[in-house]
């Protein structure tokens, strides 16, 4: 029991389709984040919000739309997606931001096939 | 920018046999280091850190890992596998007030 949840687990999608991810971590942890796994790729940071306020964009194409209206919960708005945006999204989270010593917690992830 | 790097992109060992994965990182400043393991199908989970003290650390499942400062390294040991053990593995670094950076991953399969 990692205490972060992610929905849905798997979702398959076309082009032209909107649709949501969505992270809640019940660890009262006050940073989240968004990472993308791909198949022989490093984890890439995505976003990064701390007490509901984004701290940081890794230079992520506008079609990912993050939103984090409190600490425990972040969404991740997916609109007009393109076929290598096909990956495992993986939700985190940590007591803060502040300073190297913190653990990041992962969520199981969603699992995003674009078609 | 740090880098980090993991050599071994797939290992395959027996059970009992003994286990060595490789990590280096490119940055010589204080760093904190960490192993995640993968289990298949399974959230990533945290395997062990390191932030100060002792350089060698000891994790869950009777894993260790050695920091080793002249060598910019962190690698995981562990000295019997068993089947279970089959998962994959992330190292990763983190400088103060930086993201944590990830390195490839190295997928271990154990056999029977």
């Amino acid at each position: 029991e990692t205490g972060v949840t992610q929905t849905p687990r798997h979702l398959v999608m076309g082009m032209t389709n909107k649709k949501s991810l969505k992270c809640e971590q019940h660890l009262g942890h006050n940073a989240m984040y968004w990472y993308k796994q791909s198949a022989k790729k490093p984890l890439e940071l995505m976003f990064v919000y701390n007490f509901k306020e984004q701290t940081e964009n890794n230079s992520v194409p506008s079609r990912f739309s993050p939103e984090c209206p409190n600490s425990s919960h972040l969404f991740l708005h997916l609109h007009t997606l393109q076929p290598e945006d096909s990956a495992l999204y993986l939700c985190a989270s940590s007591p803060r931001l502040a300073g190297g010593a913190e653990t990041q917690y992962f969520g199981p992830g969603t699992r995003l096939l674009v078609l | 920018a740090q880098s980090v790097s993991q050599h071994n992109h797939h290992v395959i060992l027996s059970e009992a046999a003994s286990l060595e994965l490789g990590c280096n990182y490119s940055y010589g400043g204080t760093v904190n280091l960490f192993w995640y393991v993968q289990y298949p199908g399974q959230h990533l989970q945290l395997l062990l850190k390191y932030f100060s003290g002792d350089p060698l650390v000891k994790g869950i499942k009777g894993f260790e890992a050695e920091f080793i400062k002249s060598k910019f390294s962190f690698n995981l040991r562990k000295p019997s596998v068993q089947w279970s053990d089959t998962a994959e593995y992330f190292c990763a670094v983190k400088l103060r007030r930086s993201k944590l950076t990830f390195g490839t991953g190295t997928r271990l399969q154990v056999t029977l």
